[in-house]
Protein backbone atom coordinates (compact mmCIF):
# COMPACT_ATOMS: atom_id res chain seq x y z
CA UNK A 1 0.00 0.00 0.00
CA UNK A 2 1.22 3.16 -0.87
CA UNK A 3 2.57 5.77 1.78
CA UNK A 4 3.82 9.08 2.80
CA UNK A 5 7.58 8.92 3.94
CA UNK A 6 9.34 10.81 5.89
CA UNK A 7 13.35 11.88 6.26
CA UNK A 8 14.75 12.20 8.76
CA UNK A 9 13.02 10.88 11.77
CA UNK A 10 14.74 13.27 13.80
CA UNK A 11 16.23 16.34 13.51
CA UNK A 12 18.44 17.66 16.02
CA UNK A 13 19.93 21.45 15.33
CA UNK A 14 21.13 24.66 16.93
CA UNK A 15 19.36 28.10 17.32
CA UNK A 16 19.68 29.93 14.47
CA UNK A 17 20.39 27.23 11.81
CA UNK A 18 18.94 25.98 8.93
CA UNK A 19 16.87 22.83 8.40
CA UNK A 20 15.26 20.84 5.06
CA UNK A 21 12.57 18.37 6.28
CA UNK A 22 11.71 15.83 3.20
CA UNK A 23 8.71 14.01 2.61
CA UNK A 24 8.02 11.88 -0.05
CA UNK A 25 4.53 12.43 -0.88
CA UNK A 26 2.03 9.23 -2.28
CA UNK A 27 3.10 9.50 -6.23
CA UNK A 28 -0.44 10.34 -7.67
CA UNK A 29 -1.42 12.96 -5.22
CA UNK A 30 -1.95 16.18 -6.10
CA UNK A 31 -2.33 17.89 -2.67
CA UNK A 32 0.29 18.71 -0.05
CA UNK A 33 0.43 20.15 3.64
CA UNK A 34 2.51 20.44 6.58
CA UNK A 35 1.92 20.25 9.65
CA UNK A 36 3.42 20.66 13.10
CA UNK A 37 2.41 19.67 16.86
CA UNK A 38 4.25 20.62 19.59
CA UNK A 39 4.64 17.68 22.09
CA UNK A 40 1.70 17.18 24.28
CA UNK A 41 -0.86 19.95 22.17
CA UNK A 42 -2.89 19.68 19.16
CA UNK A 43 -1.81 18.85 15.31
CA UNK A 44 -1.91 22.42 13.49
CA UNK A 45 -1.92 23.41 10.05
CA UNK A 46 0.89 25.08 8.89
CA UNK A 47 0.87 24.83 4.81
CA UNK A 48 -0.99 23.31 1.79
CA UNK A 49 0.58 23.22 -1.43
CA UNK A 50 -1.37 22.26 -4.85
CA UNK A 51 -0.08 22.95 -8.67
CA UNK A 52 3.44 24.09 -7.44
CA UNK A 53 2.16 26.89 -5.58
CA UNK A 54 0.86 27.65 -1.53
CA UNK A 55 -2.57 27.49 -1.34
CA UNK A 56 -2.89 28.27 2.25
CA UNK A 57 -0.75 29.04 5.17
CA UNK A 58 -1.20 29.97 8.47
CA UNK A 59 0.06 32.38 10.98
CA UNK A 60 2.44 30.43 12.04
CA UNK A 61 3.93 30.27 8.30
CA UNK A 62 6.18 33.27 8.38
CA UNK A 63 8.85 34.40 6.23
CA UNK A 64 11.08 31.81 8.05
CA UNK A 65 9.51 29.06 6.37
CA UNK A 66 9.48 27.91 2.77
CA UNK A 67 8.04 24.71 0.79
CA UNK A 68 9.39 23.43 -2.39
CA UNK A 69 8.47 20.17 -4.52
CA UNK A 70 11.69 20.67 -6.27
CA UNK A 71 11.39 17.47 -8.56
CA UNK A 72 8.02 16.03 -8.62
CA UNK A 73 8.45 13.17 -5.71
CA UNK A 74 9.81 15.41 -3.78
CA UNK A 75 7.98 18.06 -1.10
CA UNK A 76 9.93 20.04 0.86
CA UNK A 77 9.95 22.33 4.37
CA UNK A 78 12.89 24.64 4.73
CA UNK A 79 12.88 26.71 8.25
CA UNK A 80 15.88 29.38 7.67
CA UNK A 81 16.67 30.35 11.05
CA UNK A 82 15.42 28.16 13.85
CA UNK A 83 14.27 28.97 17.38
CA UNK A 84 13.58 26.99 20.23
CA UNK A 85 9.60 27.45 19.78
CA UNK A 86 10.43 25.36 16.80
CA UNK A 87 10.54 22.24 18.44
CA UNK A 88 7.88 19.98 17.54
CA UNK A 89 6.96 16.58 15.47
CA UNK A 90 6.44 17.77 11.62
CA UNK A 91 4.07 15.78 9.47
CA UNK A 92 3.72 16.11 5.79
CA UNK A 93 0.61 14.95 4.38
CA UNK A 94 -1.06 14.19 0.73
CA UNK A 95 -4.12 13.71 -0.84
CA UNK A 96 -6.06 13.40 -4.29
CA UNK A 97 -9.47 14.34 -2.61
CA UNK A 98 -11.10 14.41 1.07
CA UNK A 99 -8.96 12.17 2.53
CA UNK A 100 -5.22 12.89 3.54
CA UNK A 101 -2.54 10.13 4.02
CA UNK A 102 -0.16 11.42 6.88
CA UNK A 103 3.89 10.36 6.89
CA UNK A 104 5.28 9.04 10.15
CA UNK A 105 6.95 12.80 10.77
CA UNK A 106 9.90 14.30 11.60
CA UNK A 107 11.36 15.12 15.34
CA UNK A 108 12.63 18.53 15.36
CA UNK A 109 14.61 19.16 18.16
CA UNK A 110 16.32 22.87 18.37
CA UNK A 111 19.21 23.40 21.05
CA UNK B 1 -13.04 28.90 9.84
CA UNK B 2 -13.75 26.13 11.68
CA UNK B 3 -13.11 24.89 15.18
CA UNK B 4 -13.39 21.74 16.97
CA UNK B 5 -13.82 20.97 20.51
CA UNK B 6 -12.51 17.78 22.13
CA UNK B 7 -14.46 18.07 25.56
CA UNK B 8 -12.53 14.73 27.42
CA UNK B 9 -8.56 15.43 27.56
CA UNK B 10 -8.45 12.20 29.10
CA UNK B 11 -10.50 8.94 29.34
CA UNK B 12 -9.87 5.91 31.44
CA UNK B 13 -11.61 2.82 30.72
CA UNK B 14 -12.10 -0.59 31.55
CA UNK B 15 -10.92 -3.20 29.25
CA UNK B 16 -13.71 -4.64 27.35
CA UNK B 17 -15.64 -1.90 28.34
CA UNK B 18 -17.44 0.49 25.79
CA UNK B 19 -16.59 3.97 25.07
CA UNK B 20 -17.46 7.43 23.57
CA UNK B 21 -15.07 10.07 22.93
CA UNK B 22 -16.81 13.01 22.27
CA UNK B 23 -16.31 15.90 19.28
CA UNK B 24 -18.27 19.16 18.51
CA UNK B 25 -17.52 21.60 15.31
CA UNK B 26 -18.40 24.72 14.59
CA UNK B 27 -18.48 25.78 10.64
CA UNK B 28 -20.90 28.06 8.78
CA UNK B 29 -20.35 25.98 5.39
CA UNK B 30 -20.88 22.38 5.19
CA UNK B 31 -17.68 20.08 6.65
CA UNK B 32 -15.84 16.87 6.23
CA UNK B 33 -15.47 15.21 9.44
CA UNK B 34 -12.79 13.10 10.21
CA UNK B 35 -10.91 10.78 13.47
CA UNK B 36 -7.24 9.75 13.69
CA UNK B 37 -5.70 7.83 15.87
CA UNK B 38 -1.99 8.50 17.31
CA UNK B 39 -0.22 5.46 18.90
CA UNK B 40 2.67 6.40 21.11
CA UNK B 41 5.26 7.66 18.58
CA UNK B 42 3.85 7.28 15.37
CA UNK B 43 1.89 9.10 13.31
CA UNK B 44 -1.69 10.01 12.16
CA UNK B 45 -3.46 7.22 10.93
CA UNK B 46 -7.30 8.01 9.55
CA UNK B 47 -9.91 5.71 11.51
CA UNK B 48 -12.83 7.03 10.03
CA UNK B 49 -14.15 9.49 7.92
CA UNK B 50 -17.48 11.25 6.88
CA UNK B 51 -18.32 13.00 3.83
CA UNK B 52 -21.64 12.88 3.21
CA UNK B 53 -24.60 10.16 3.18
CA UNK B 54 -25.35 7.97 6.08
CA UNK B 55 -24.96 9.43 9.61
CA UNK B 56 -23.62 6.79 10.98
CA UNK B 57 -19.82 5.83 9.75
CA UNK B 58 -17.84 2.58 10.38
CA UNK B 59 -13.98 2.62 10.87
CA UNK B 60 -11.33 0.88 11.39
CA UNK B 61 -10.74 -1.46 14.55
CA UNK B 62 -14.14 -2.01 15.55
CA UNK B 63 -14.97 2.29 15.48
CA UNK B 64 -17.96 3.85 14.88
CA UNK B 65 -19.00 7.72 14.53
CA UNK B 66 -22.09 9.35 14.22
CA UNK B 67 -22.48 12.85 12.39
CA UNK B 68 -25.31 14.62 14.26
CA UNK B 69 -26.07 18.09 11.97
CA UNK B 70 -28.62 19.81 14.80
CA UNK B 71 -25.46 19.14 17.28
CA UNK B 72 -22.99 19.20 15.56
CA UNK B 73 -21.69 16.13 16.93
CA UNK B 74 -19.13 14.01 15.81
CA UNK B 75 -18.67 11.33 18.62
CA UNK B 76 -16.53 8.21 18.30
CA UNK B 77 -18.04 5.11 19.72
CA UNK B 78 -16.70 1.36 20.38
CA UNK B 79 -18.59 -1.57 22.34
CA UNK B 80 -15.91 -3.08 23.67
CA UNK B 81 -11.70 -1.55 24.15
CA UNK B 82 -9.24 -3.29 23.87
CA UNK B 83 -5.56 -2.65 25.46
CA UNK B 84 -4.08 -1.99 22.10
CA UNK B 85 -6.79 1.21 21.62
CA UNK B 86 -4.45 2.92 24.38
CA UNK B 87 -3.94 5.72 22.06
CA UNK B 88 -4.39 9.89 20.86
CA UNK B 89 -7.65 10.47 19.17
CA UNK B 90 -8.07 13.69 17.46
CA UNK B 91 -10.99 15.14 16.09
CA UNK B 92 -10.21 17.03 12.66
CA UNK B 93 -12.72 19.24 10.36
CA UNK B 94 -12.19 20.42 6.91
CA UNK B 95 -14.46 21.65 4.09
CA UNK B 96 -15.12 19.74 0.91
CA UNK B 97 -12.18 22.08 -1.35
CA UNK B 98 -9.28 19.94 -0.05
CA UNK B 99 -8.81 22.45 2.46
CA UNK B 100 -6.28 22.03 5.74
CA UNK B 101 -7.14 19.88 8.52
CA UNK B 102 -8.61 21.86 11.61
CA UNK B 103 -7.76 19.30 14.51
CA UNK B 104 -9.30 19.36 18.00
CA UNK B 105 -6.75 19.16 20.82
CA UNK B 106 -7.16 15.21 21.38
CA UNK B 107 -8.72 12.87 23.66
CA UNK B 108 -5.98 10.36 25.24
CA UNK B 109 -7.65 7.06 25.81
CA UNK B 110 -6.33 5.04 28.68
CA UNK B 111 -7.67 1.18 28.97
CA UNK B 112 -7.81 -0.48 32.29
CA UNK B 113 -6.89 -3.60 32.55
Amino acid sequence: EPEVTQTPSHQVTQMGQEVILRCVPISNHLYFYWYRQILGQKVEFLVSFYNNEISEKSEIFDDQFSVERPDGSNFTLKIRSTKLEDSAMYFCASSLGSEQFFGPGTRLTVL
Amino acid sequence: AQSVTQLDSQVPVFEEAPVELRCNYSSSVSVYLFWYVQYPNQGLQLLLKYLSGSTLVKGINGFEAEFNKSQTSFHLRKPSVHISDTAEYFCAVSTPRYEKLTFGTGTRLTIIP
